[in-house]
């Protein structure tokens, strides 16, 4: 059972370049969100789903496309990158039935 | 929209001391969760509060929850500088979350 497991940790990409952050959960949990957090700021909701083929907007969708074609999986695709892009990315999942969310270990994105 | 806010942002306290970390939202939360983050690590859950009146401890922490007033609190009793780290609370099934409260505790 390895919880929520977010790849790459790091990452350098340059500005206009596209990429995709990894998010992969084992405990069949229904929930899953993306979230940003930037230097000295709290965390930010990208996008999130209540299950397989549903996602929907959080509090800072732009920039930003997600799917979730299996319970697992919940990538994030940043299109063209851009510098306001520069954070660390969260992954996190629960199950419908229970309230605490398990967090993955973070993505740290630079683009330059 | 949910909004959520958390004060003081910053608090500097010495060991031994007590002190509560305020946490306010806008609309109808049902739960409120508190989180722990140490720098450069992820997020580590402490408490959810599901009703009014709720509350909860862990060993020098304790959270409650008055949902008529919209308001969570964190109480830290007798601090250790192992509690420096930084706290949010956190509303909604979505998980909006305040800012934060970056505690530091000195000898």
């Amino acid at each position: 059972n390895a919880g929520v497991t977010q790849t790459p940790k790091f990452q350098v990409l340059k500005t206009g370049q596209s990429m995709t952050l990894q998010c992969a959960q084992d405990m069949n949990h229904e929930y899953m969100s993306w979230y940003r957090q930037d230097p000295g700021m709290g965390l930010r909701l990208i996008h999130y789903s209540v299950g397989a083929g549903i996602t929907d907007q959080g509090e800072v969708p732009n920039g930003y496309n997600v799917s979730r074609s299996t319970t697992e999986d919940f990538p994030l695709r940043l299109l063209s990158a851009a510098p306001s892009q520069t954070s660390v990315y969260f992954c996190a999942s629960r199950s419908t039935g229970a309230y605490g969310y398990t967090f993955g270990s973070g993505t740290r994105l630079t683009v330059v | 929209e949910l909004k959520v806010e958390q004060n003081p942002l910053f608090l500097s306290m010495q060991e031994g001391k007590n002190y509560t970390i305020y946490c306010n939202y806008s609309t109808t939360s049902d739960r409120l969760y508190w989180y722990r983050q140490d720098p450069g690590k992820s997020l580590e859950s402490l408490f959810v509060l599901l009703s009014n009146g709720a509350v909860k401890q862990e060993g020098r922490l304790m959270a409650s929850l008055d949902t008529k007033a919209r308001l969570s609190t964190l109480h830290i009793t007798a601090a250790v500088h192992d509690l420096s780290a930084t706290y949010f609370c956190a509303g909604d099934d979505k998980l909006i979350f305040g800012t934060g409260t970056r505690l530091q505790v000195f000898p």
